[in-house]
């Protein structure tokens, strides 16, 4: 019973390759995000969608996609993968209420591209 | 833009000694705070926040945090630190108006000497 949860944990690979990364959510939030933690363990915003429309989307290379088939669910899809890429990359997710709201953060997955 | 800065970058304390991590934040207007932990090879957890009200807020695990407007400060508190403590320390803040992500600042790892 997970509040947010992330597949795969690990997960590595080629350079090239395609690789997807899944997100949930059993909270009944609105809002899903997706961060990135560097090696310096820096975390940045990425993306982030409401009720499945895109609201947020930093200066990330278009190799990445999210998609959010319904409110529960994040995926993120990334094309030709680049050793650059190799990061944890977290989910999250809040429910908004006005000027207040907490997000809660998924384990990560943590990506090595070779 | 908004910024947060953390100027310890990696603090070393023996168990039993008090724990303060400096918080700085550039913001004019009103925000939202948080720190949240990160333990070795784990996800990002909540420790406390503030929205509004009384600026000394407490958390989980024993810490507590006090937001000063005026030094656009939020500094983080333990008074007696465990060896379970050693993680990494992220401040957080987000606005109450634009756009609903938090921006992190770059995090301080604490290591608990026992």
């Amino acid at each position: 019973d997970t509040a947010v949860s992330q597949t795969p944990k690990y997960l590595v690979t080629q350079m090239g390759n395609d690789k997807s990364i899944k997100c949930e959510q059993n909270l009944g939030h609105d809002t899903m995000y997706w961060y990135k933690q560097d090696s310096k363990k820096f975390l940045k915003i990425m993306f982030s969608y409401n009720n499945k429309e895109l609201i947020i989307n930093e200066t990330v290379p278009n190799r990445f996609s999210p998609k959010s088939p319904d409110k529960a669910h994040l995926n993120l899809h990334i094309n030709s993968l680049e050793l650059g890429d190799s990061a944890v990359y977290f989910c999250a997710s809040s429910q908004p209420t006005g000027r207040q709201e907490t997000q809660y953060f998924g384990p990560g997955t943590r990506l090595l591209v070779l | 833009a908004q910024s947060v800065s953390q100027h310890n970058h990696h603090v070393i304390l023996s168990e039993a000694a008090s724990l303060e991590l400096g918080c700085n934040y550039s913001y004019g207007g009103t925000v939202n705070l948080f720190w949240y932990v990160q333990y070795p090879g784990q996800h990002l957890q909540l420790l406390l926040k503030y929205f509004s009200g009384d600026p000394l807020v407490k958390g989980i695990k024993g810490f507590e945090a006090e937001f000063i407007k005026s030094k656009f400060s939020f500094n983080l508190r333990k008074p007696s630190v465990q060896w379970s403590d050693t993680a990494e320390y992220f401040c957080a803040v987000i606005s109450d108006t634009g756009r609903r992500a938090l921006t992190f600042g770059s995090g301080t790892r604490l290591q608990v000497q026992p």
